[in-house]
């Protein structure tokens, strides 16, 4: 089945610098690989996602980029504030029968903003 | 739309009691999933739902059950709690993935423990 490594599991930067997280997924056949952000105590929140038939996927200060051939797909986040402080959640969808949809989900980045 | 809605938030059961978290979405989502969390850990899956009547086991699911009679509702039934079902229990719904839409909502979790 599917595995997700995610790396670094904590990251420190001065607000106003990029962070960059990344992770490897071992299933060739994975067609969907989403990012959530969780606050403390929150729920997880999709910020965004990408498909495998898209290179990289750019919202504003957020920007996912992806290597297939690799198999890793990395998290962007510029310009970096206080309220990006959080846990980043990698995932990736297998795609074969039933399990289309599910999600294999990294262990998690917590990223610390300082001001 | 109230989304994805959990109870109870919290609960404390002793070994070998039961108790079922309900998990309902007004989205009307055809996928339905329930993740555990536990600490410093990711989302694994425990149990997903295609739709009404239909279930299929995820990635940890011994010592759960589900039903899914409804499009609406997906409860999680623990029977005999141990205390390795402490964590913090997801529900989460999805329209059908595939069509584009493959983002995962999650409900605000039930923080379980089992003394």
């Amino acid at each position: 089945g599917e595995n997700v490594e995610q790396h670094p599991s904590t990251l420190s930067v001065q607000e106003g610098d990029s962070a960059v997280i990344k992770c490897t997924y071992s299933d060739s056949a994975s067609n969907y690989f989403p990012w959530y952000k969780q606050e403390l105590g929150k729920r997880p929140q999709l910020i965004i996602d990408i498909r495998s038939n898209v290179g990289e996927k750019k919202d504003q200060r957020i920007a996912v980029t992806l290597n297939k051939t690799a198999k890793h797909f990395s998290l962007h986040i510029t310009e970096t504030q206080p309220e990006d402080s959080a846990v980043y959640f990698c995932a990736a969808s297998p795609n074969y029968g039933g399990s289309q949809g599910n999600l294999i989900f990294g262990k998690g980045t917590k990223l610390s903003v300082k001001p | 739309n109230a989304g994805v809605t959990q109870t109870p938030k919290f609960r404390i059961l002793k070994i070998g009691q039961s108790m079922t978290l309900q998990c309902a979405q007004d989205m009307n989502h055809n996928y339905m999933y329930w993740y555990r969390q536990d600490p410093g850990m990711g989302l694994k899956l425990i149990y997903y739902s295609v739709g009404a009547g239909i279930t299929d086991k995820g990635e940890v699911p011994n010592g759960y059950n589900v039903s899914r009679s409804t499009t609406e509702d997906f409860p999680l039934r623990l029977e005999l709690a141990a205390p390795s079902q402490t964590s913090v229990y997801f529900c989460a719904s999805s329209i059908i993935p595939g069509t584009g839409k493959n983002e995962q909502f999650f409900g605000p979790g039930t923080r379980l423990t089992v003394l």
